[in-house]
């Protein structure tokens, strides 16, 4: 089976740096996504990890420690679009494309 | 290019009733997965569809059936409607042969509400 926790909410100011940690157990592990979710919206894709270390795209930043079962999403420069729920979800390393999502952090971001 | 549609946006049923929810995946995408979103979770599997079968299933009962047709559009059945299956139901779609991070695309979803 697979756990994944995230931390449930999280509130950082506009401008600022805000990291989303996310641990995951499973039996099978290929790699990690990070989606973006706006409140009524579908999830967005913003990445997938599946080697050791830090990966950049622009202001999203996202990280993974296979050893450690642990991933964070990094988002600089904060804007108020930002605000938006950021689900963590797992990508099997065997059979077919069942993706397990993480509860999801909605992140506030206040002027 | 449209992306992944569904249809309905919104739908309020009552309990006992059937439910029949529509998608038509991303051009060139050829499998589809189905996610139950309850308000202020993750995307919970459902199910997967692929060459018209059921590939793969997540933990939920007999009363969440599907059909993939062969232009790849999907359906997911609900019957016996309870008021917990109230929630966004979220289409995906993606491609088999892409590799194993084949990212999903997602729908705008159904909301389902049962009273």
């Amino acid at each position: 089976g697979q756990n994944i926790d995230q931390p449930t909410e999280m509130t950082a100011t506009e401008g600022a740096i805000v990291q989303i940690n996310c641990t995951y157990q499973t039996s099978g592990f290929n790699g990690l996504f990070w989606y973006q979710q706006h409140a009524g919206e579908a999830p967005t894709f913003l990445s997938y990890n599946v080697l050791d270390g830090l990966e950049e795209k622009g202001r999203f930043s996202s990280f993974l420690s296979r050893s450690k079962g642990y991933s964070y999403l990094l988002l600089k420069e904060l804007q108020m679009k930002d605000s938006a729920s950021y689900l963590c979800a797992v990508s099997p390393s065997t059979g077919y494309q069942k993706v397990t999502f993480g509860t999801g952090t909605k992140l506030q971001v206040i002027p | 290019d449209a992306g992944v549609t569904q249809s309905p946006t919104h739908l309020i049923k009552t309990r006992g009733q059937q439910v029949t929810l529509r998608c038509s995946p991303k051009s060139g995408h050829d499998t589809v997965s189905w996610y139950q979103q309850a308000l202020g979770q993750g995307p919970q599997f459902i199910f997967q569809y692929y060459e018209e079968e059921e590939r793969q299933r997540g933990n939920f009962p007999d009363r969440f059936s599907g059909h993939q047709f062969p232009n790849y559009s999907s359906e997911l059945n609900v019957n016996a409607l309870l008021l917990g299956d109230s929630a966004l139901y979220l289409c995906a779609s993606s491609r088999t042969d892409g590799a194993r991070g084949e990212k999903l695309f997602f729908g705008s979803g159904t909301q389902l509400s049962v009273l």
